[in-house]
């Protein structure tokens, strides 16, 4: 079955920093690959995601990029502000299987 | 639409007692599932129901049931608690299993002593 492995586990940036948070993947047949937000007490919602048909995709100071021949994904946060600090899970699944998710990345962003 | 809803928000309990979760969506999802979540091991799916009359294994079945009572709700039950079983349950729903969005609960924060 997919085996989905996350890095760092925690993260610290000053903010306007970039922040960057990788997974990899063991499944080669995956083709979804979402990134959730959890911040502290909250339930994790889904922020960006991406389909092995695309490399790369954005959306404003979040970018997700795709490598399936390295099976690796990574999420990028650029100008990074207070408020984007969170826990960040990764996850990857065939489609027609139950999603698999990272340990998660605990991301902290200093004033 | 109020999403996806758990009952209760918190709940204690005494080792070998039993409770059940309560979870139920209002999005006319096919899919939902049921995660823990504990500190530094992210999110593993107990059980997942890909349809109405349907539930499967996830990665940690044991300790568990579940029952997917119609197409809104999906409840877990633990028939004998253990201390082991102390976590947050999330409940979620997607309109497909796999590749869609799942949509999650606000959560169960359970202790068992």
């Amino acid at each position: 079955g997919e085996n989905v492995e996350q890095h760092p586990s925690t993260l610290s940036v000053q903010e306007g920093d970039s922040a960057v948070i990788k997974c990899t993947y063991s499944d080669s047949a995956s083709n979804y690959f979402p990134w959730y937000k959890q911040e502290l007490g909250k339930r994790p919602q889904l922020i960006i995601d991406i389909r092995s048909n695309v490399g790369e995709k954005k959306d404003q100071r979040i970018a997700v990029t795709l490598n399936k021949t390295a099976k690796h994904f990574s999420l990028h946060i650029t100008e990074t502000q207070p408020e984007d600090s969170a826990v960040y899970f990764c996850a990857a699944t065939t489609g027609f299987q139950k999603l698999v998710f990272g340990t998660g990345t605990r991301l902290l962003v200093s004033p | 639409n109020a999403g996806v809803t758990q009952t209760p928000k918190f709940q204690v309990l005494k080792t070998g007692q039993s409770m059940t979760l309560q979870c139920a969506q209002d999005m006319n999802h096919n899919s939902m599932y049921w995660y823990r979540q504990d500190p530094g091991m992210g999110l593993r799916l107990i059980y997942y129901s890909a349809s109405e009359g349907t539930t499967d294994k996830g990665e940690v079945p044991n300790g568990y049931n579940v029952s997917r009572l119609n197409k809104r709700e999906f409840s877990l039950r633990l028939e004998s608690a253990a201390p082991s079983q102390t976590s947050v349950y999330f409940c979620a729903s997607s309109l497909i299993t796999g590749g869609d969005t799942q949509y999650f609960g606000p959560g169960t924060r359970l202790t068992v002593l």
